[in-house]
C-alpha cells in the first residue's frame, strides 16, 4: 500500500521546456490536488480534481493544466516551463468531499528551472 | 480572499513542556481545521482534524477550536525532540475542497 507517489523526485529543466508530473495513488480516494510550496509563501493549490473526469482551477494555476486521467492518476503539465515555477510540487488525495475534506500528500517533486 | 495566519516562530521550549501554536483564520464560514506536521525536506503530515468548537484529544496531541473567535490552536505535551518540525495550519470553507494554508510556525524542542 503505497499512498500516493509521484514521479519524479527530482527535475532540472531549461527555460521553455515542458514536462509533466506524475501522481498516483491507491487510497482510493475521489478527490487530488496539486500544490506548490515556496519558502515565504506556504503552500498554494494550483489544480484539484473533485472526482475523475472534473478538474478546477485552484489559487496559482497559470502556466500549468492537469489531466485526471482516472480514479488512481491525476498528472500536471508545464507546457513552457520558467524560472518563476522552480519549487516543490506535492500532490495530494482527499478523504470526505467538500467541506471537510481530508488531504494526505505525497512525497513532492523538486523541481528547478534555469 | 481567505487569509490563515500563523506566527512563524520559530517556537523554542525545552524537552518536556507544552509547546502551543496559534492560528487564525478569516472566513468566517469556514468549517474543517487541519494542523500537518512538516519535516525539513518533506512533506505535509496529517496530525488533526478539527470540526467542531471545543478540544480533540490525541495522544500528546490536543487541538481547540473556537469559530466565535475565528481561532485554532494546537497544543503538544510533554515536547520531544523528534517534534521540532513546522507546523501548518489549514482551513476549509463551507461547500469548497480548497484548503488555506497558514505559512506555518517552526517548532525547535531543545534537549
Amino acid at each position: 500500500n503505497a499512498g500516493v507517489t509521484q514521479t519524479p523526485k527530482f527535475q532540472v529543466l531549461k527555460t521553455g521546456q515542458s514536462m509533466t508530473l506524475q501522481c498516483a495513488q491507491d487510497m482510493n480516494h475521489n478527490s487530488m490536488y496539486w500544490y506548490r510550496q515556496d519558502p515565504g509563501m506556504g503552500l498554494r493549490l494550483i489544480y484539484y480534481s473533485a472526482s475523475e473526469g472534473t478538474t478546477d482551477k485552484g489559487e496559482v494555476p497559470n502556466g500549468y493544466n492537469v489531466s485526471r486521467l482516472n480514479k488512481r492518476e491525476f498528472s500536471l503539465r508545464l507546457e513552457s516551463a520558467a524560472p518563476s515555477q522552480t519549487s516543490v510540487y506535492f500532490c495530494a488525495t482527499g478523504a470526505g468531499g467538500p467541506s471537510t475534506d481530508t488531504q494526505y500528500f505525497g512525497p513532492g517533486t523538486r523541481l528547478t528551472v534555469l | 480572499q481567505k487569509e490563515v495566519e500563523q506566527n512563524s516562530g520559530p517556537l523554542s521550549v525545552p524537552e518536556g513542556a507544552i509547546a502551543s501554536l496559534n492560528c487564525t483564520y478569516s472566513d468566517r464560514v469556514s468549517q474543517s481545521f487541519f494542523w500537518y506536521r512538516q519535516y525539513s525536506g518533506k512533506s505535509p503530515e496529517l496530525i488533526m482534524s478539527i470540526y467542531s468548537n471545543g478540544d480533540k484529544e490525541d495522544g500528546r496531541f490536543t487541538a481547540q477550536l473556537n469559530k466565535a473567535s475565528q481561532y485554532v490552536s494546537l497544543l503538544i505535551r510533554d515536547s520531544q525532540p523528534s517534534d521540532s518540525a513546522t507546523y501548518l495550519c489549514a482551513v476549509n470553507g463551507a461547500g469548497s475542497y480548497q484548503l488555506t494554508f497558514g505559512k506555518g510556525t517552526k517548532l525547535s524542542v531543545i534537549p
